[in-house]
């Protein structure tokens, strides 16, 4: 079972759509959870944090369910621009900054 | 702002060759890691480092090794790049871990060997 494991899509919307992302770990005294967005042959980039309380930016909210082991991201009335590939994130073994990514889901936000 | 840069953003290399890929960061980061990127592999790491000197090894670093001389520099070396290496490289940084474990993401470099 792969650590972090995340449907790789492609999701196909309209814009104004509302799309959601979940995305399963395995190692449960993990702490850390972030989403990065990555664009086409650019790097990854911090999108948001994920806290046990859930958290919302914008039109984005990402929510921890601790107990089911699984994180999801809600964005709501989609652009264009929201166009990219979304990578789930854990903390990895131990206190060493290490992080542990899924392999990301593409996002396709079509006029 | 934090800022990650890599030496080349394409780099094309023949079999054999030794392979130097450098990345800095400009944030006073403890932590500096390497990674790999493939098509329906995601992100890998090769190596990482937590100081000055210090390595560790990640999840694929064979056929790689790291020098980190100075905090702020952290170089990655294929001793002698193969076909099997042709791939994206990001360099990421991160404050010291008990912080904030967020890494920050240079620009890739896309390294062709033929």
């Amino acid at each position: 079972r792969k650590e972090v494991e995340q449907d790789p899509g492609p999701f196909n919307v309209p814009e104004g759509a509302t799309v959601a992302f979940n995305c399963t770990y395995s190692n449960s005294a993990s702490q850390s959870f972030f989403w990065y967005r990555q664009d086409c042959r650019k790097e990854p980039k911090l999108l948001m944090s994920v806290y046990s309380s859930g958290n919302e930016d914008g039109r984005f909210t990402a929510q921890l369910n601790r107990a089911s082991q699984y994180i999801s991201l809600l964005i709501r009335d989609s652009k264009l621009s929201d166009s990219a590939t979304y990578l789930c994130v854990v903390n990895g073994l131990g206190n060493t900054g290490k992080l542990i990514f899924g392999q990301g889901t593409t996002l396709q936000v079509k006029p | 702002d934090v800022k990650v840069t890599q030496s080349s953003r394409y780099l094309v290399k023949r079999t054999g060759e030794k392979v130097f890929l450098e990345c800095v960061q400009d944030m006073d980061h403890e932590n500096m890691f390497w990674y790999r990127q493939d098509p329906g592999l995601g992100l890998r790491l090769i190596y990482f480092s937590y100081d000055v000197k210090m390595k560790e090894k990640g999840d694929i670093p064979e056929g790689y090794s790291v020098s980190r001389e100075k905090k702020e520099r952290f170089s990655l070396i294929l001793e002698s790049a193969s076909t099997n290496q042709t791939s994206m490289y990001l360099c990421a940084s991160s404050p010291p871990s008990g912080s904030t474990d967020t890494q920050y993401f240079g620009p890739g470099t896309r390294l062709t060997v033929l």
